[in-house]
């Protein structure tokens, strides 16, 4: 058990709906990460925070949007959903953005079938 | 942006063989190599790290080697257990003073008693 919650495990929706993805992360981490990942595209990074502000942006889309509160919990919101954003939604969190302390831990992920 | 390539896709070894996988990046800024595993339907497991400031890493039957001039590293399983099969990924962290990973395709690793 790496410490990072996510919620809920499974998902399944229609397309044309929206969707909130909910993280918790390692008690003491600051950063929070969401990947996606496909069968057929690995580990794709979307989005980072870092103490509740947005710290670096990877291939998400707009349709795609995602918070950290002040309690350090994340959201990644997914609307319009499409049958390609059928995929396992992984949150990850570090203790820093930067430096010596930037291991990451990954939470179990939520599987988003999308019909 | 980084991008790293990992090599092979598939690798089968017999229970006892070793087993080395390969990845390549492409940032020379990048200073932090973790290697994960993912068992079927599980989360990504760290198993090692590297840093850029050290060449080799050992952890009993894992060990991690990385040339900076070439850029590339490798992970290295010796006396493989069918317990080590998973899909393995490499990754690569930028100089970019934020700690977002870049992550190789994966191997998927078979081990036959």
């Amino acid at each position: 058990d790496s410490g990072v919650t996510q919620t809920p495990k499974h998902l399944i929706t229609a397309t044309g709906q929206r969707v909130t993805l909910r993280c918790s992360p390692r008690s003491g981490d600051l950063s929070v990460y969401w990947y996606q990942q496909s069968l057929d595209q690995g580990l794709q990074f979307l989005i980072q925070y870092y103490n509740g502000e947005e710290r670096a942006k990877g291939n998400i889309l707009e349709r795609f949007s995602a918070q950290q509160f002040p309690d350090l919990h994340s959201e990644l919101n997914l609307s319009s959903l499409e049958l390609g954003d059928s995929a396992l939604y992984f949150c990850a969190s570090s203790v820093a953005t930067s430096g010596s302390l930037v291991t990451q831990y990954f939470g179990p992920g939520t599987r988003l079938t999308v019909l | 942006g980084e991008n790293v390539e990992q090599h092979p896709s598939t690798l089968s070894v017999q229970e006892g063989d070793s087993a080395v996988i390969k990845c390549t990046y492409s940032d020379s800024a990048s200073n932090y190599f973790p290697w994960y595993k993912q068992e079927l339907g599980k989360r990504p497991q760290l198993i090692i790290d590297i840093r850029s400031n050290v060449g080799e890493k050992k952890d009993q039957r894992i060990a991690v080697t990385l040339n900076k001039t070439a850029k590339h590293f490798s992970l290295h399983i010796t006396e493989t257990q069918p317990e080590d099969s998973a899909v393995y990924f490499c990754a690569a962290s930028g100089n970019s003073g934020y700690s977002t990973l870049t992550f190789g395709k994966g191997t998927m690793l078979l081990v036959s008693p």
